[in-house]
C-alpha cells in the first residue's frame, strides 16, 4: 500500500495524558499537512511541514500542540495534557512538492482521538 | 462569516435524479477550488478540481463564478453509491492550506 498511512487509527486517552499521532506520507512525497475535524465540523488546517521544517503552523493551537517531521521516520503530531475538546479526527495529507495548484493532497485514513 | 459556506442538507433524492450543490467563499483572492467527497468516518477524497471555464467528469459537472464567489457541483443520474458528504474546498492565497466547508450530505435512495 503506497498511500498515506496513519497510526494509530483509534486512540483513547484520559484527560491530562499525552497523545502522539503518526503519519507516513505517500512514497515519494516530502510535504505533510495535518487537519483536524471536530464532530459535526469541517476539516481545519493545522500545520504544514517538510522534512525537518515547519512551513506554516498558523492553524495550530498556541499551547499543548506540536508537530515535527524528522529527516527519518514519520511526521508526529503531539498533543500534551489532552482535554475533552481535543476529541476529533486528525487527518494527515501529503503532496510531492510546492504549489497546491498542481499537487493534489492525498489524505490518510485519519486517527480518531477520544479523550475520556 | 465563514470562509467557505455550504448548505449542510441532507439532500435525499431517488436514484436517477439530478442534484445540485452550491458553495460560496469569502476570500476573493482564493486561487484554487475543489470538490472532495467524504464517506462516513473516512478520509476526504478528491472528486474534481473546479475551473473558471467549468469542467465535467462523467456524471459530475463543476462550475466556478469568481465574480459571485460561488462554486457548484451537479450530479446527474444519481447512483446509490453517490451517497456521501460533498466538501467544497478552497485554496487561499497563502497557497498551502486547504479551506474546507462543513459539507453537504447526500442520500440517494432506491
Amino acid at each position: 500500500n503506497a498511500g498515506v498511512m496513519q497510526n494509530p487509527r483509534h486512540l483513547v486517552r484520559r484527560r491530562g495524558q499525552e497523545a502522539r499521532l503518526r503519519c507516513s506520507p505517500m512514497k515519494g512525497h516530502s510535504h505533510v499537512y495535518w487537519y483536524r475535524q471536530l464532530p459535526e465540523e469541517g476539516l481545519k488546517f493545522m500545520v504544514y511541514l517538510q522534512k525537518e521544517n515547519i512551513i506554516d503552523e498558523s492553524g495550530m493551537p498556541k499551547e499543548r500542540f506540536s508537530a515535527e517531521f524528522p529527516k527519518e521516520g514519520p511526521s508526529i503530531l503531539r498533543i500534551q495534557q489532552v482535554v475533552r475538546g481535543d476529541s476529533a479526527a486528525y487527518f494527515c495529507a501529503s503532496t510531492g512538492g510546492f504549489g497546491l495548484a498542481y499537487n493534489e493532497q492525498f489524505f490518510g485514513p485519519g486517527t480518531r482521538l477520544t479523550v475520556l | 462569516r465563514k470562509e467557505v459556506e455550504q448548505d449542510p442538507g441532507p439532500f435525499n433524492v431517488p436514484e436517477g435524479a439530478t442534484v445540485a450543490f452550491n458553495c460560496t467563499y469569502s476570500n476573493s483572492a482564493s486561487q484554487s477550488f475543489f470538490w472532495y467527497r467524504q464517506d462516513c468516518r473516512k478520509e476526504p477524497k478528491l472528486l474534481m478540481s473546479v475551473y473558471s471555464s467549468g469542467n465535467e467528469d462523467g456524471r459530475f459537472t463543476a462550475q466556478l463564478n469568481r465574480a459571485s464567489q460561488y462554486i457548484s457541483l451537479l450530479i446527474r443520474d444519481s447512483k446509490l453509491s453517490d451517497s456521501a458528504t460533498y466538501l467544497c474546498v478552497v485554496n487561499l492565497n497563502s497557497g498551502y492550506a486547504l479551506n474546507f466547508g462543513k459539507g453537504t450530505s447526500l442520500l440517494v435512495t432506491p
